[in-house]
């Protein structure tokens, strides 16, 4: 069965450190690849997407994402976090299955950052 | 930038009772979705719908849960007879293509007391 894991369950972080969020899923067909956030007490936000071409993705406030098909992994990445990334972060995975889609989130990783 | 919008922000109800969550997905758009996600646990895919009917659902949707589009705009999650375990954040999310990221609506608060 597809799946999607985010190892990382809880990161502490100072401001200005690196950030780097695991994401590997399991599926060996096509795949589009996700990472939303949440911050809190507020809905989901989609923070970068792949869906080909480039592994190395943008997305918005800093963060970038590599797609690493040989690893089946999607880690999230941003080079100086910022008090303002507390949040919590979700990689999600959209799998094609005899036509159909199935869009399948990771358990999500809480992160927090001191100022 | 448009947005999806739900209503009611928080809904208590009893134990029983039949309750409809509200969403108003973005306008071009042609898929809609419901995710709940219960306190602490991850967000869990319900069902999708597209041209007026359900495409796919997961194993949560039960018989106690309907969706409709009444009126081309709106698009509901009916719970028949709510369960404590049903208490979660429904989440409504709505995309133009099926290929594309969703855009989530801020979602509504359920409590089943």
């Amino acid at each position: 069965a597809q799946s999607v894991s985010q190892h990382n369950h809880h990161v502490i972080l100072s401001e200005a450190a690196s950030l780097e969020l695991g994401c590997n899923y399991s599926y060996g067909g096509t795949v589009n690849l996700f990472w939303y956030v949440q911050y809190p007490g507020q809905h989901l936000q989609l923070l970068l997407k792949y869906f080909s071409g480039d592994p190395l993705v943008k997305g918005i406030k800093g963060f970038e994402a590599e797609f690493i098909k040989s690893k089946f992994s999607f880690n999230l990445r941003k080079p100086s976090v910022q008090w303002s990334d507390t949040a919590e972060y979700f990689c999600a995975v959209k799998a094609t299955t005899s036509g159909t889609y199935k869009y399948i989130f990771g358990t999500g990783t809480r992160l927090k950052v001191l100022a | 930038e448009p947005e999806v919008t739900q209503t009611p922000s928080h809904q208590v109800t009893q134990m029983g009772q039949e309750v409809i969550l509200r969403c108003v997905p973005i306008s071009n758009h042609l898929y809609f979705y419901w995710y709940r996600q219960i306190l602490g646990q991850k967000v869990e895919f319900l069902v999708s719908f597209y041209n007026n009917e359900i495409s796919e659902k997961s194993e949560i949707f039960d018989d106690q849960f309907s969706v409709e589009r009444p009126d081309g705009s709106n698009f509901t999650l009916k719970i028949r007879s709510t369960k404590l375990e049903d208490s979660a954040m429904y989440f409504c999310a709505s995309s133009r293509e099926q290929v594309d990221g969703y855009t989530f609506g801020s979602g509504t608060r359920l409590t089943v007391v």
